[in-house]
């Protein structure tokens, strides 16, 4: 079955430091991905998405995600983080399969320290 | 002014009673969905609407009933409440009758069964 996986259940980074998340999908057609942050106690916001095109993508907060088609990849990177970064990181894609819903990772939680 | 909004907040409540999750949309969505997440954190489709019209009915409970009484609004009653129903309900409505594009998400209700 089509599937997103997030291997980085818990990251623990101090201030400055770079990140990247990983996220995996399982289907070798048409995909498009998404990240979504949930910061403590609130809803998930989009972050960015890729549909098609320029592979690498810019979103919101200095983050940016590079789709590699060969690898099944989707991964998060921003090259600083900063506190207010502490938060649950979710991967998910929409895979062309008739399903018409988007099919979750089941997230990372990242901890900033100062 | 929201674009997702669900009441109530927060719904703590005793074991074998009825309740009431509600939520609007006024982005002019056609598509509503309800998500689980549970303890860690995982995101579950339980149903989708598109246009008042059943679309995703996941393996949950028959004590959970969706309801959508016009396209802005998806409600979700559920009876007879056990233990294991705590969680956090995210209400998410798409411009898209699949979800394509992505999903704008409500701040979340969470219940707690007690």
């Amino acid at each position: 079955a089509q599937s997103v996986s997030q291997h980085n259940h818990h990251v623990i980074l101090s201030e400055a430091a770079s990140l990247e998340l990983g996220c995996n999908y399982s289907y070798g057609g048409t995909v498009n991905l998404f990240w979504y942050v949930q910061y403590p106690g609130q809803h998930l916001q989009l972050l960015l998405k890729y549909f098609s095109g320029d592979p690498l993508v810019k979103g919101i907060k200095g983050f940016e995600a590079e789709f590699i088609k060969s690898k099944f990849s989707f991964n998060l990177r921003k090259p600083s983080v900063q506190w207010s970064d502490t938060a649950e990181y979710f991967c998910a894609g929409y895979m062309d399969t008739g399903r018409r819903a988007l099919t979750f990772g089941s997230g990372t939680r990242l901890q900033v320290q100062p | 002014d929201t674009a997702v909004s669900q009441t109530p907040k927060y719904l703590v409540t005793q074991m074998g009673n009825d309740k009431s999750i509600k939520c609007e949309q006024n982005l002019g969505h056609d598509t509503m969905y309800w998500y689980k997440q549970d303890s860690k954190k995982f995101l579950k489709i339980m149903f989708s609407y598109n246009n008042k019209e059943l679309i995703i009915n996941e393996t949950v409970p028959n004590r959970f009933s969706p309801k959508s009484p016009d396209k802005a609004h998806l409600n979700l009653h559920i009876n007879s409440l056990e233990l294991g129903d705590s969680a956090v309900y995210f209400c998410a409505s798409s411009p898209t009758t699949t979800g394509w594009n992505g999903y704008t998400f409500g701040s979340g209700t969470r219940l707690t069964v007690v």
